[in-house]
């Protein structure tokens, strides 16, 4: 089945500083991957939708300029979080839609990223 | 707007005894519908998918799920629980245009000897 990777698994950073993660397709090209935030013990909440070589379309309420989102191949996205603070500190996990499958639809998940701010 | 709904935040049964999560849509078109299952720290894995297909849906794990358009209930079962079920579960619904995830809540499903 189609595999999704986040690295790092969990990231500890201090306020203030920006921090990468990375979100890869291994055996299939996404044209479109997904963000979300998950806070303890709650839901996933759509950050923004990221389409290979075009701008993210980031969902209502989502600081665009403090989580900058990059497709820029069809097998990795990056989420930015700049200028982290504490309450940027929460799990974050990212998924693929694979469009050369029968269900071009369905969406893939990555293992997640635990990011701390201190 | 589409939204998906759990009832139940937290479920707990005995192992050995059926496993009942609900799930309830509101769509204006027919959806496509899924139960994901999250292990702490980790990402989620896709259990089932309701495709308009069958009703009756079979995933991995012993899970099953029947959609019920009069009801607009997906609920998820499994006939007897395991320890190792103990996890948090999500309904999710594609929106139209079969871009975006609604998802529920959640139902944490706990499983006691």
């Amino acid at each position: 089945g189609a595999v999704v990777s986040q690295h790092p698994s969990w990231v500890i950073c201090k306020s203030g500083t920006s921090v990468k993660i990375e979100c890869r397709s291994l055996d299939f090209q996404a044209t479109t991957m997904f963000w979300y935030r998950q806070f303890p013990k709650q839901s996933l909440m759509l950050m923004a939708t990221s389409n290979e070589g075009s701008k993210a379309t980031y969902e209502q309420g989502v600081e665009k300029d403090k989580f900058l989102i990059n497709h820029a191949s069809l097998t990795l996205s990056t989420l930015t979080v700049t200028s982290a603070h504490p309450e940027d500190s929460s799990f974050y996990i990212c998924s693929a839609r694979d469009p050369s499958g029968g269900l071009s639809y369905e969406q893939y998940f990555g293992p997640g990223t635990r990011l701390t701010v201190t | 707007a589409q939204s998906v709904t759990q009832l139940g935040s937290h479920v707990s049964v005995s192992e050995g005894a059926l496993v009942l999560l609900r799930c309830n849509y509101s769509s204006s078109v027919p959806p496509y519908l899924f139960w994901y299952v999250q292990y702490p720290n980790q990402g989620l894995q896709l259990l089932l998918k309701y495709t308009s297909a069958a009703t009756l849906v079979k995933g991995i794990n012993g899970f099953e799920a029947e959609f019920k358009k009069s009801e607009t209930s997906f609920h998820l079962t499994k006939p007897s629980a395991h320890m190792s079920d103990a996890a948090e579960y999500f309904c999710a619904s594609l929106s139209g245009g079969y871009n975006k995830l609604i998802f529920g809540a959640g139902t944490r499903l706990a499983v006691h000897p």
